[in-house]
């Protein structure tokens, strides 16, 4: 198995540029999770989705985030337009609902940095 | 709501010395636990879980025991390395409410191990 993939694994823009950072998660797994990680603020869970639908979006920050996830296999966080306060590390994670306690598997995380 | 409460760090060790990095919790419910390891530059990977009180988990050396009477989750090994140097993150599953499927995260413990 793969794992969690994660593209790009670095991101360099200029601020008032688009952002789009992609996820596939582990083939069968209903649950994804996107995560925010900063020296400040530590690790943030931005939104999560179940079954391709957004069930809690409380952690994204503002209106310049958005995400989605069109299928069972893909998932995008977009940020339009970056600030260089959203400069960090972006993981996303998936996870099987059942009997393993739902324990996330996390991908190897995007590193942005807007200037 | 469900909380999870870490030691402070940084933790500073000498090669061979014994571990302890207390966790606590509050959940409600029957939550599974867990502890994630994240080596410099890596996404988070879980080192052990257990998913039922009095159980333990273990691995690589490193095994904690779900206490449900003092709500703890302990991480020990009994001999750390300098290779075990990196930042631990113990976390609870919501096993319900409207955050099913949800992770909740300590802050996480910076442990570097010194030859």
């Amino acid at each position: 198995d793969a794992g969690v993939i994660q593209s790009p694994r670095h991101e360099v823009t200029e601020m008032g540029q688009e952002v789009t950072l992609r996820c596939k998660p582990i083939s069968g797994h209903d649950y994804l999770f996107w995560y925010r990680q900063t020296m400040m603020r530590g690790l943030e869970l931005l939104i999560y989705f179940n079954n391709n639908v957004p069930i809690d979006d409380s952690g994204m920050p503002e209106d310049r985030f958005s995400a989605k996830m069109p299928n069972a296999s893909f998932s995008t966080l977009k940020i339009q337009p970056s600030e260089p306060r959203d400069s960090a590390v972006y993981f996303c994670a998936s996870s099987l609902s059942g009997r393993n306690g739902y324990e996330q598997f996390f991908g190897p995380g995007t590193r942005l940095t807007v200037l | 709501g469900n909380s999870v409460t870490q030691m402070e760090g940084p933790v500073t060790l000498s090669e061979e010395a014994f571990l302890t990095i207390n966790c606590t919790y509050t959940a409600t419910g029957y939550p599974s636990l867990f502890w994630y390891v994240q080596y410099p530059g890596e996404g988070l990977q879980l080192l052990l879980k257990a998913t039922k009180a009095d159980d333990k988990g273990s691995n690589k050396g490193f095994e904690a025991t779900y206490r449900k009477e003092t709500t703890s989750f302990h991480l020990e090994k009994g001999s750390v390395q300098v290779s075990d140097s990196a930042v631990y993150f113990c976390a609870l599953s919501n096993a319900g409410g409207t955050s099913y499927g949800k992770l909740t995260f300590g802050q996480g413990t910076i442990l570097t191990v010194h030859p």
